[in-house]
């Protein structure tokens, strides 16, 4: 059964900096990966996704997340934190073949200092 | 606006009550999902719908029912409510079964059993 892991609860940074948040996954064959971000009172939004070709992908707002096989990670970046990114970051694996399910992490809350 | 949209936001329930949380997505999706949030333990899948005509269990379906009324919606029902369901609800939908598209998420059912 596939999982992730987000071994971060909360992380704080300040706004310009630069951030990680991490997620590891478990999966057998090469996994669909997603992050998702949800800011307070909404619903989920795809930020990016990665399921073939390079490793490196590109999101939306910024961000980036990169594909490790051999560490079984999928990392979030982002070069310079806005106080907007303040909210919930979900971590998601899921696999291809029709009626598969996304399974998702726990949850990294992101607060934001000015 | 195109999207999952998600009936009520906020419910107050008493204990042993019944409900049916309504959701309906108006981008042709074939798969629809039902999840539930809970502080510290992400999002859990309750059941999900395949295609117009099929549902099937996910990780939490204990109490609850569901049905795939047409290809746009997908309800899920509560028998007797009980505290433990207390809890943020949120439909989803994607394309296909295959996830690899990823998900549209509605803004979520603020549930509260008391």
């Amino acid at each position: 059964a596939q999982s992730v892991t987000q071994p971060d609860i909360h992380i704080t940074v300040s706004e310009g900096a630069s951030l990680e948040l991490r997620c590891n996954y478990s999966y057998g064959a090469t996994p669909y990966l997603f992050w998702y971000v949800q800011s307070p009172g909404q619903g989920l939004q795809l930020l990016l996704k990665y399921f073939s070709g390079d490793t490196l992908v590109q999101g939306i707002k910024g961000f980036e997340a990169e594909f490790k096989r051999s560490q079984s990670s999928f990392n979030l970046r982002k070069p310079s934190v806005h106080w907007s990114d303040a909210a919930e970051y979900f971590c998601a694996v899921g696999a291809g073949g029709g009626g598969n399910k996304l399974t998702f992490g726990t949850g990294t809350q992101l607060k934001v200092e000015l | 606006n195109a999207g999952v949209t998600q009936t009520p936001k906020f419910q107050v329930l008493k204990t042993g009550q019944s409900m049916t949380l309504q959701c309906a997505q108006d981008m042709n999706h074939n798969s629809m999902y039902w999840y539930r949030q809970d502080p510290g333990m992400g999002l859990r899948l309750i059941y999900y719908s395949a295609s117009e005509g099929t549902t099937d269990k996910g990780e939490v379906p204990n109490g609850y029912n569901v049905s795939r009324l047409n290809k746009r919606e997908f309800s899920l029902r509560l028998e007797s409510a009980a505290p433990s369901q207390t809890s943020v609800y949120f439909c989803a939908s994607s394309v296909q079964g295959d996830s690899v598209l990823g998900y549209t998420f509605g803004s979520g059912t603020r549930l509260t059993v008391v």
